[in-house]
């Protein structure tokens, strides 16, 4: 177990819907990113917070929103999904924000199939 | 711009092979960290290894060794003596500061199936 908590951790869901993935971050880290993993796209970074505040975006599409809570949960938000929006999503924390030394700690993932 | 590049998407070798997964990396930057990432079929990344860019030093850690060489920036993954287990999906990626914020940009994968 890796501390970082995502759920759920299957999602099935229809064109056009929204969804919401969660993540709790590993205890005491305050980074928290967005990765979406499609099958042959690798590791595309979509967005990362620092303790409730957006630090960095991605490749993120406008349909696609984040936020993290005071309590340093974050949620990922997809609406009017497409197919080409299934995919693997994983979250990742880590301890700080602007040293390149930091490693990412990855949840289990969301997987999300949109039929 | 970073970039890294995985030239091997698939590698399949026989149990008790040796194999060497490729990453070179792409920065502008003099500062630097370099990591490998695992992927087994259940999915959950897993850290193995970070290395900064003033470390040239090769790592050994059991059946699995680094080679970090900034002259030809590149930063490979050698597993001795493959064994099933090792069956997986290898992510490099490349970590910066940039702009105040740590950026970390991973190439696209290189899976290994280890055949028994």
């Amino acid at each position: 177990d890796s501390g970082v908590t995502q759920t759920p951790k299957h999602l099935i869901t229809a064109t056009g819907q929204r969804v919401t993935l969660r993540c709790s971050p590993r205890s005491g880290d305050l980074s928290v990113y967005w990765y979406q993993q499609s099958l042959d796209q690798g590791l595309q970074f979509l967005i990362q917070y620092y303790n409730g505040e957006e630090r960095a975006k991605g490749n993120i599409l406008e349909r696609f929103s984040a936020q993290q809570f005071p309590d340093l949960h974050s949620e990922l938000n997809l609406s009017s999904l497409e197919l080409g929006d299934s995919a693997l999503y994983f979250c990742a924390s880590s301890v700080g924000q602007t040293s390149g030394a930091n490693v990412l700690t990855f949840g289990a993932g969301s997987r999300l199939t949109v039929l | 711009a970073q970039k890294v590049t995985q030239a091997q998407t698939e590698i399949s070798v026989v149990e008790k092979e040796d194999v060497t997964l490729d990453c070179v990396y792409e920065t502008r930057d003099t500062t630097y960290y370099l990591f490998w990432y695992k992927q087994p079929p259940s999915g959950e990344l897993v850290f193995l290894i970070r290395r900064n860019s003033f470390d040239e030093q090769n790592e050994i850690s059991g059946r699995y060794s680094w080679n970090f060489q900034k002259s030809t920036s590149s930063f490979n993954f050698t597993i001795t003596a493959s064994q099933v287990v090792d069956s997986a999906v290898y992510f490099c990626a490349l970590s910066e500061n940039s702009g105040g914020y740590q950026k970390v940009t991973f190439g696209i994968g290189t899976k290994l199936q280890v055949i028994p």
